[in-house]
């Protein structure tokens, strides 16, 4: 059975870099059928997707415009797990953050982080 | 690029039979979408995907309660004999070359 489970701070600060871990059990980050995605939701924003990492005989990157600046996704293959680092953040990205796989569908979720950018 | 729109909340008795619209934008009524459910306090769950043509496609799991059809630029999801678990919100979820997965607003579900 493939499970996500998420770690990282949930209280960030203005301007400083927010960063989560997403490690993975019972399939791979190196899946040449999968890809690992960052997704978030907020009061305000609803449900956003931010961005993914994704191997296909080598490692390849898609991000949402909105955050394209500020983002970097990461696999780490000696610990099968993935990373978001969101950088710059304002009290706007307030938010539970969520990892997931996609196959041809999204079809699994972490069970969500929820992160505070205040002072 | 697609835009998924949803009514915001949604209400139907215990054990009757409730179906969620999400209607894609002009231009992409033949886009695939995925159905998820969030119960409260839960992260996200996959329910299906539902193709132009009304075929639907369940994940692990699922309850034979939960279907899906389309018509047009409408995908449905039709949940029969509703459970108290079945309040929730459901969402829908499209991809698309250029902005990759894209959600509906979502709607609420309310069991009374």
């Amino acid at each position: 059975q493939v499970q996500l489970q998420q770690s990282g701070p949930g209280l960030v600060k203005p301007s400083q870099t927010l960063s989560l871990t997403c490690a993975i059990s019972g399939d791979s980050v190196s899946s040449n059928s999968a890809a690992w995605n960052w997704i978030r939701q907020s009061p305000s924003r609803g449900l956003e997707w931010l961005g993914r990492t994704y191997y296909r005989s080598k490692w390849y990157n898609d991000y949402a415009v909105s955050v394209k600046s500020r983002i970097s996704i990461n696999p780490d293959t000696s610990k099968n797990q993935f990373s978001l680092q969101l950088n710059s953040v304002t009290p706007e990205d307030t938010a539970v953050y969520y990892c997931a796989r996609s196959r041809t569908d999204l079809d699994l979720w972490g069970p969500g982080t929820m992160v505070t950018v205040s002072s | 690029q697609p835009v998924l729109t949803q009514s915001s909340s949604a209400s139907a008795s215990l054990g009757s039979s409730v179906r969620l619209t999400c209607t894609l934008s002009s231009g992409h009524s033949s886009y695939i979408i995925l159905w998820h459910q969030q119960q409260p306090g839960k992260a996200p769950r996959y329910l299906m995907k539902v193709d132009g043509s009304g075929r639907y496609n369940k994940g692990s799991g699922v309850p034979d309660r939960f279907s899906g059809s389309s018509s047009g630029a409408d995908r449905y999801l039709t949940i029969s004999n509703l459970q108290s678990e079945d309040e929730a919100d459901y969402y829908c979820e499209t991809w698309d070359s250029n902005t990759f997965w894209v959600f509906g607003g979502g709607t609420k579900l309310t069991v009374l």
